[in-house]
């Protein structure tokens, strides 16, 4: 039931835009996103719910295709600060077991 | 506020031997989950907390286990330890279940 993130990795030059994908074989009730810089914990970007809006925050956004079970994320404008490995999360209904993806591994380079 | 605090940071253990891992949520937040990473398995599933409730376990042997207590602090034990068991522990933790959840710093062990 773990989610599978595409693509695995990707190399971005500042200023370039980004979208990594979070497919579930499971409808959805929420959807999670996080970042992991190198030796540190994840930290939280945004959450998802089933039937709720696009989310937003600065130049990094997702969506959530409750018909597809399948996130988004949209990073914009690409900074080197936004080099980590993103990880999305999933829950089948609330208070289920949450299931982090794959993860993708994101380089920003000048 | 303080955030998630996990100690210790590092530990070395030998294999047969048993730790048992420390995790302080931020004031609180009830909800406790355990994650054990490591390179080849990304992020994987132990158990969640939530007012001294296990409410879900991951596909983790019975040498894995774990408690809550009152003050929403938690405790991992992992018992008979292999060199398998070689990984970084993190715990989080959220204001209720399904939200966002705030990672502590792990604890990095390994089993020599």
């Amino acid at each position: 039931q773990q989610p599978v993130q595409s693509p695995q990795a990707v190399i971005l030059r500042e200023g370039e835009d980004a979208v990594i994908n979070c497919s579930s074989s499971k409808a959805l009730y929420s959807v999670h996103w996080y970042r992991q810089k190198h030796g540190e914990a994840p930290v939280f970007l945004m959450i998802l719910l089933k039937g709720g809006e696009q989310k937003g925050h600065e130049k990094i956004s997702a969506s959530f295709n409750e018909k597809k079970q399948q996130s988004s994320l949209y990073l914009t404008a690409s900074q080197l600060s936004y080099s980590g490995t993103y990880f999305c999360g999933t829950e089948i209904n609330t208070g289920n077991q949450f299931y982090f993806g794959t993860g993708t591994s994101l380089t920003v380079i000048p | 506020k303080a955030g998630v605090t996990q100690t210790p940071r590092y530990l070395i253990k030998t294999r047969g031997q048993q730790v048992t891992l420390s995790c302080s949520p931020i004031s609180g937040h009830r909800s406790v989950s355990w994650y054990q990473q490591t390179p080849g398995q990304g992020l994987q599933f132990l158990f969640e907390y939530f007012s001294e409730t296990q409410r879900n376990k991951g596909n983790f042997p019975g040498r894995f286990s774990g408690r809550q207590f009152s003050n929403s602090r938690s405790e991992m034990n992992v018992s008979t330890l292999e060199l398998g068991d070689s990984a970084l522990y993190l715990c989080a933790s959220s204001l209720v279940q399904g939200d966002g959840y705030t990672f502590g710093s792990g604890t990095r062990l390994t089993v020599v």
